[in-house]
């Protein structure tokens, strides 16, 4: 299976910060990789898919970048309902695999 | 605007079969080429996919539950199923359906159901 590992695992920050996650997959997957966000009791939400392709509905201060093996999720500017974890995913290789998921938390 | 429900028993025993059912609405399930997949997320932990019935047909299985899982579509009811045998308290998840395409993989999500596995 390709492991998927998200960093960092949580982080913390200020309304109006601009964020960064990492996601590294075990070996290239193209650009086979999407981003959901999930906030607490809540199904995930799609956000990104092809790696850099904004989900109908899905606000533009979400980015996604990357190919091969590293990808990144920016938002540009946070906001109170930014607050959540955050999970890659590949789509390359079966089985589909997620990373651990990062926690963004209000500093 | 496509939703899915889940629905199926909360709490199954030891060794027992699970159930879950996802209904559709707003969308056919027999029209169009759709992954109607199956992922679940144990207490306070990470996603895993379990797999999918594709295009109504063909199936994927995760290999770590291949022997224990099926599923199934039944387009007179616009439903789609899980069925995965053998369950132990490493089973107990929230389990959520999910509709597809072959662009966006994972589109549209259930609210999830909290299966628990005890005795």
């Amino acid at each position: 299976d390709i492991q998927m590992t998200q960093s960092p695992s949580s982080l913390s920050a200020s309304v109006g910060d601009r964020v960064t996650i990492t996601c590294r997959a075990s070996q290239g997957i193209s650009n086979y990789l999407a981003w959901f966000q999930q906030k607490p009791g809540k199904a995930p939400k799609s956000l990104i898919y092809a790696a850099s392709s904004l989900q109908s509905g899905v606000p533009s201060k979400f980015s996604g970048s990357g190919s091969g093996t590293d990808f990144t999720l920016t938002i540009s500017s946070l906001q109170p309902e930014d607050f959540a974890t955050y999970y890659c995913q590949q789509y390359n290789n079966y089985p589909w695999t997620f990373g651990q998921g990062t926690k963004v938390e209000i500093k | 605007q496509v939703q899915l429900q889940e629905s199926g028993p909360g709490l199954v025993k030891p060794s027992q079969t699970l159930s879950l059912t996802c209904t559709v609405f707003g969308g056919s399930i027999s029209g169009g080429a759709y992954y109607w997949s199956w992922i679940r997320q144990h207490p306070d932990k990470g996603l895993e996919f379990i797999g999918y019935i594709y295009n109504s047909e063909t199936t994927y299985y995760n290999p770590s539950l291949k022997s224990r899982v099926t599923m199934s579509v039944d387009t007179s009811k616009n439903q789609f199923s899980l069925k995965l045998s053998s369950m132990t308290a490493a089973d107990t998840a929230v389990y959520y359906c999910v509709r597809g395409t072959p662009i966006i993989v994972l589109d549209y999500w259930g609210q999830g159901t909290l299966v628990t596995v005890s005795s």
